[in-house]
């Protein structure tokens, strides 16, 4: 299968550091992305890893380790607003396929 | 430009009618997907196609057909629908191209079936 695993919840206060981390399946894999829902709304873009290493965008930072089949998705700084759920996907198939763990909820207090 | 539009937002259909979601992207992105979303839960791909005339299936195809005659539209149909196919319906297109990588999302249909 193409499944991932993530744990389901984390909890941090404010300006703390949090990382929530993945796992996934290595047949056909290509790359991985993460994305942020808020309640009722759609997914949006966060970050991608297409190699091993560390991409860094503003707050969150994204790594991937192709060996361990492991990434993980960094928030820094940590705000209020970013309490929402947080969710790793792996791309299959030279990018035709995205498929989504179950998702981490983070709950930001103050 | 609208990036991705999703039609209807809501909808309700009693067990064993049919209907189809619209979905467009006016970005010329090659790759489109359907996925659907249960309470609490991730998204779960339906389909999804990578250029015009050509689709495949995701992890939950049964009860769903798809075309992509364009690479602006993308619809999905329900062809009797039933309980079980209650949730959120997100279409999504995508760009990837070596390291650099483009998604974005509709804003989902609601569907409800009773």
């Amino acid at each position: 299968g193409q499944s991932l695993e993530q744990p389901s919840e984390v909890t941090a206060v404010e300006g703390a550091i949090v990382q929530i981390n993945c796992t996934y399946q290595t047949s056909g894999f290509y790359g991985l992305s993460w994305y942020q829902q808020h309640d009722g709304g759609a997914p949006t873009f966060l970050s991608y890893n297409a190699l091993d290493g560390l991409e860094e965008t503003g707050r969150f930072s994204s790594f991937l380790s192709r060996s361990d089949s492991y990434g993980y998705l960094l928030l820094q700084e940590l705000q209020m607003k970013d309490s929402a759920s947080y969710f790793c996907a792996a791309i299959y198939n030279q990018g035709g396929k995205l498929i989504f763990g179950q998702g981490t909820e983070l709950s930001v207090k103050p | 430009n609208a990036g991705v539009t999703q039609t209807p937002k809501f909808q309700v259909l009693k067990t064993g009618q049919s209907m189809t979601l619209q979905c467009a992207q006016d970005m010329n992105h090659e790759y489109m997907s359907w996925y659907r979303q249960d309470p609490g839960m991730g998204l779960r791909l339906i389909h999804y196609s990578v250029g015009a005339g050509i689709t495949d299936q995701g992890e939950v195809p049964n009860g769903y057909n798809v075309s992509r005659s364009t690479t602006e539209d993308f619809p999905l149909r329900l062809l009797s629908a039933a309980p079980s196919q209650t949730s959120v319906y997100f279409c999504a297109s995508t760009q990837l191209q070596g390291n650099s990588y483009e998604q974005y999302f509709g804003p989902g249909t609601r569907l409800t079936v009773t």
